[in-house]
């Protein structure tokens, strides 16, 4: 599994657009890029997962370059309540058994 | 609503005692997992199962084991309690083989006096 870089903590400020940054310099060409947010004392929950250049859902849109070596969570004005820790995960879609390897994350702390 | 639930939020038990952390979730998911999540470590994976009665040693398997009799249940057992296990247990689940959406419990707090 390829192993991922992320910043250890982050602050911004109500409204502001959040971009966190996950290296993957070991990508695989069949991984997937998947990103869990967990809140204080609560498990994690998916938010978002792509291949290849963009995706975008409700909550986030997930950049990923043509060398698929980074990937860039983006948070469109966040609120107090996007508080959370963001991790960045990758591996294979399919094809097998999959561990899911969780690193230490990004805490993300938005103030007023 | 899809579900993972376990079964204490929190415990609190004596040094040297066999623990039992129960899971169970409700989508039919092949893939069990177990975490610990501890300050400024993120979540390391412990234990997870693929099927009834399978099971591999994820990154920190010392000192704890599994049991997985059906596949709705996934019990993660603490052979003899130790103050360094007092942390935070995550139960999670999705299908087999894909890397597809997991899902969570709400976590149990253990702390080991």
């Amino acid at each position: 599994l390829a192993k991922t870089t992320q910043p250890i903590s982050m602050d911004s400020y109500e409204g502001q657009e959040v971009n966190i940054t996950c290296s993957h310099n070991n990508i695989a060409t069949n991984d997937y890029i998947t990103w869990y947010q967990q809140f204080p004392s609560q498990g994690p929950r998916f938010i978002i997962q792509g291949y290849k250049t963009k995706v975008t859902n409700e909550v986030a849109s997930l950049f990923i370059p043509a060398d698929r070596k980074s990937s860039t969570l983006s948070l469109p004005r966040v609120s107090l309540s996007d508080t959370a820790v963001y991790y960045c995960l990758v591996g294979p879609f399919s094809g097998g058994y999959n561990k899911l390897i969780f690193g230490a994350g990004t805490r993300l702390a938005v103030h007023p | 609503d899809v579900k993972v639930t376990q079964s204490s939020r929190y415990l609190v038990k004596r040094t040297g005692e066999k623990v039992f952390l129960e899971c169970v979730q409700d989508m039919d998911h092949e893939n069990m997992f177990w975490y610990r999540q501890d300050p400024g470590l993120g979540l390391r994976l412990i234990y997870f199962s693929y099927d009834v009665k399978m099971k591999e040693k994820g990154d920190i398997p010392e000192g704890y084991s599994v049991s997985r009799e059906k596949k709705e249940r996934f019990s993660l057992i603490l052979e003899s309690a130790s103050t360094n296990q007092t942390s935070m247990y995550l139960c999670a689940s999705n299908i087999q083989g894909m890397n597809t959406e997991a899902f969570f419990g709400q976590g149990t707090r253990l702390t080991v006096v």
